[in-house]
C-alpha cells in the first residue's frame, strides 16, 4: 500500500545544531507540504513543493529550508535549531489536481 | 484572505451523546472543505470532505454539510463512542492558492463511558 513516512519519529537536539527531518511518500504525488503543529495554533504551513526542483515558502518559513530532488522525498532542514522550533512536524502530500492531503505520522522535535 | 475558525475545546461528552463541532470559514474563492481527525500520537486522517456548496460529506457516522450562505461546515454525529475521542480539525483548500490548506486550531473531544 502507498504511504507517507517520516523519520525520525522523535528527535532531541541542541540549540544551534543543524537538523534534517525526512519525509518519503510512495503515492507518487506531485505536491508535498511541511507543517508544524503547536498548541493553540493548529497546523501552520512551513514550506511546500509542487514538483521536482520546485519549493515555496509558507506562513512560517523563517529558519527552515527544503529541497526537492525527486518525487518521493521532501526533507526539511533547520539550519540552526532554536528552542522556538520545538514542535511536532507533519509532512503531507497530494495529487496535482486533488485537494485532499495525506499526512505522515509526525516527528516530535525538542530543541534544548 | 483564507481562514478557518472552529469551536474552542475541549469538549467532553458521555457515550451516545450528540456531537456538534462548529466550523466557519472565510475564503476568497470556492474552496473545498475538510474535517480531519487526529488520534493520540498519530498524524491527521481525512474524516470527510465536501467540494461544493450543499454537498454533504459523511464517514463513520460523522456528517458535515457545506453551507455557502452561512460559510459553515459544522461536524455532527448522532451518537458518539469512546473510540471517537480525538482532536478534530476543520480545514479549507483554496484552488486560487494552489490548493493550499488552511486549518482551524483543532477541537479536542473526550467521550466518557
Amino acid at each position: 500500500d502507498a504511504e507517507i513516512t517520516q523519520s525520525p519519529r522523535h528527535k532531541i537536539t541542541e540549540t544551534g545544531r543543524q537538523v534534517t527531518l525526512a519525509c518519503h511518500q510512495t503515492w507518487n504525488h506531485n505536491n508535498m507540504f511541511w507543517y508544524r503543529q503547536d498548541l493553540g495554533h493548529g497546523l501552520r504551513l512551513i514550506h511546500y513543493s509542487y514538483g521536482v526542483q520546485d519549493t515555496n515558502k509558507g506562513e512560517v518559513s523563517d529558519g527552515y529550508s527544503v529541497s526537492r530532488s525527486n518525487t518521493e522525498d521532501l526533507p526539511l532542514t533547520l539550519e540552526s535549531a532554536a528552542s522556538s522550533q520545538t514542535s511536532v512536524y507533519f509532512c503531507a502530500s497530494s495529487e496535482r489536481t486533488s485537494a485532499t492531503q495525506f499526512f505522515g505520522p509526525g516527528t516530535r522535535l525538542t530543541v534544548l | 484572505g483564507n481562514s478557518v475558525t472552529q469551536m474552542e475545546g475541549p469538549v467532553t461528552l458521555s457515550e451516545e451523546a450528540f456531537l456538534t463541532i462548529n466550523c466557519t470559514y472565510t475564503a476568497t474563492g470556492y474552496p473545498s472543505l475538510f474535517w480531519y481527525v487526529q488520534y493520540p500520537g498519530e498524524g491527521l486522517q481525512l474524516l470527510l470532505k465536501a467540494t461544493k456548496a450543499d454537498d454533504k460529506g459523511s464517514n463513520k457516522g460523522f456528517e458535515a454539510t457545506y453551507r455557502k450562505e452561512t460559510t459553515s461546515f459544522h461536524l455532527e454525529k448522532g451518537s458518539v463512542q469512546v473510540s471517537d475521542s480525538a482532536v478534530y480539525f476543520c480545514a479549507l483548500s483554496d484552488p486560487l492558492t494552489g490548493n493550499q490548506f488552511y486549518f482551524g486550531t483543532g477541537t479536542s473531544l473526550t467521550v466518557i463511558p
